[in-house]
């Protein structure tokens, strides 16, 4: 059965830092990845996808990367900024029902100016 | 162009009464998802829809029924409401890629 760890659970930094925030699945037949933002008492945003077949993806500060062999995914955030403050959820799907997910509980991530 | 909106953002219910949860969707997608996000529990599957008048049940389904009469549209209702469904509801859609784009949720409290 697919599990998704997400450590820490919480993180604290300064402003400016760059960080990587780590996703553990359990089975590396996947799918594919996702992560997702999510701002207090608000939905979820998606931000990056990254496909079974795929190392990385980039979208501006953010770069999430994928290691199926390990189980392994990592987010890193360049030069965070106060507005970086959320918590950041990583979600998996199976490569034999690739229609649902499997989350983490994600990290809760505050960027202290 | 509103992607996914949810109806109603927030409702209090009695024990024992009923309800029908919202979502509608701008984006032609064929995968609609509705979930249950609970603290230290994450989000957790209750139904989905993999097209048109189709569902299927999810991780936890038990309480809630689901219509996909329209393909833009996805209804969650909650026949006899306990205070056990009291959570914060979401929908969401998938792309053919498998790339989900969530609602802004549905806040409920069951007293």
């Amino acid at each position: 059965k697919q599990e998704v760890t997400q450590i820490p659970a919480a993180l604290s930094v300064p402003e400016g830092e760059n960080l990587v925030l780590n996703c553990s699945f359990t089975d590396s037949a996947i799918y594919n990845l996702q992560w997702f933002r999510q701002d207090p008492g608000k939905g979820l945003t998606s931000l990056l996808l990254i496909q079974s077949s795929q190392r990385e993806q980039t979208s501006g500060r953010l770069n999430a990367s994928l290691d199926k062999s390990s189980g392994r995914s990592t987010l890193y955030i360049a030069a965070s900024q106060p507005g970086d403050s959320a918590t950041y959820l990583c979600a998996v799907s199976n490569a034999g029902n690739n229609r649902k997910l499997i989350w983490g509980l994600g990290t809760s991530l505050a960027v202290n100016p | 162009n509103a992607g996914v909106t949810q109806t109603p953002k927030f409702r209090v219910l009695k024990t024992g009464q009923s309800m029908t949860l919202l979502c509608a969707q701008d984006m032609n997608h064929e995968y609609m998802y509705w979930y249950r996000q609970d603290p230290g529990m994450g989000l957790r599957l209750i139904h989905y829809s993999v097209g048109e008048g189709t569902t299927a049940k999810g991780e936890v389904p038990d309480g809630y029924n689901v219509s996909r009469l329209k393909k833009q549209n996805f209804l969650l209702g909650l026949e006899s409401a306990a205070p056990s469904q009291t959570s914060v509801y979401f929908c969401a859609t998938a792309d053919r890629y498998n790339e989900q784009f969530f609602g802004p949720g549905t806040r409920l409290t069951v007293l």
